[in-house]
């Protein structure tokens, strides 16, 4: 959906490096997801924001940061990259609680 | 955790056959969505069906609720090679969150 980009689309690091991956949107939605895809796992959260002061911790969110910087942009930190943090992710917006959400063409992240 | 579960894993079936996958849960939820991903590449929503309805159609998909078995079905009539893709479930509870399952996926044989 090109209402939701995300950048980079592939990125290959190794063990130890910092790593941003980034979201924008034009949707105009105030909230925001960030998500982890394993094979065989389905989806599952990692932090979503509400609004810009409003950052709270999903399912997974051990390894982790972000930083909602505008309403439009929403981006996710691996502080220390490890081989396990290997995976698609997605970024995600909303419009309101348990609604319908918009994704974007995701991030593959290989750590080596 | 995952809150879904689909079945089944995988599905393959001849082009203009029907196609059915099912989704169980185990808590009470507010809504339940169903998502196609193809390979690759980002989510896109289907249907959403609410804990007070029972059944609900968009197109040549049927989407069932069964809160007593705590179970929904998505039914994709007709199919054709483009709804080649993965369909993932996602429960809502009170707390508004998506939890989704692990997917169910389908290739439409030509």
């Amino acid at each position: 959906d090109a209402d939701v980009t995300q950048t980079p689309r592939n990125r290959i690091t190794k063990t130890g490096k910092r790593i941003m991956l980034e979201c924008s949107q034009t949707k105009g939605h105030d909230r925001m997801y960030w998500y982890r895809q394993d094979p065989g796992l389905g989806l599952r959260l990692i932090y979503y924001s509400f609004d810009v002061k409003d950052i709270n911790k999903g399912e997974i969110s051990d390894g982790y940061s972000v930083s909602r910087q505008a309403q439009a942009k929403f981006s996710l930190s691996l502080e220390s990259a490890i081989p396990n943090q290997t995976a698609l992710y997605f970024c995600a917006t909303g419009t309101g609680a348990g609604y319908e959400q918009f994704f974007g063409p995701g991030t593959r992240l290989t750590v080596l | 955790s995952q809150q879904g579960e689909e079945d089944p894993q995988a599905l393959s079936i001849q082009e203009g056959e029907n196609a059915t996958m099912n989704c169980s849960y185990k808590t009470s939820i507010n809504n339940l969505q169903w998502y196609r991903q193809n390979s690759g590449r980002g989510l896109v929503h289907l249907i959403l069906i609410r804990s007070n309805e029972r059944e609900k159609h968009s197109g040549r998909l049927r989407v069932t609720l069964d809160t007593s078995k705590k179970s929904s079905s998505l039914l994709i009539t007709a199919s054709r090679a483009a709804d080649t893709a993965s369909y993932f479930c996602a429960t809502v509870r009170n707390d508004y969150k998506l939890s989704f399952g692990a997917g169910t996926t389908v290739t439409v044989r030509a």
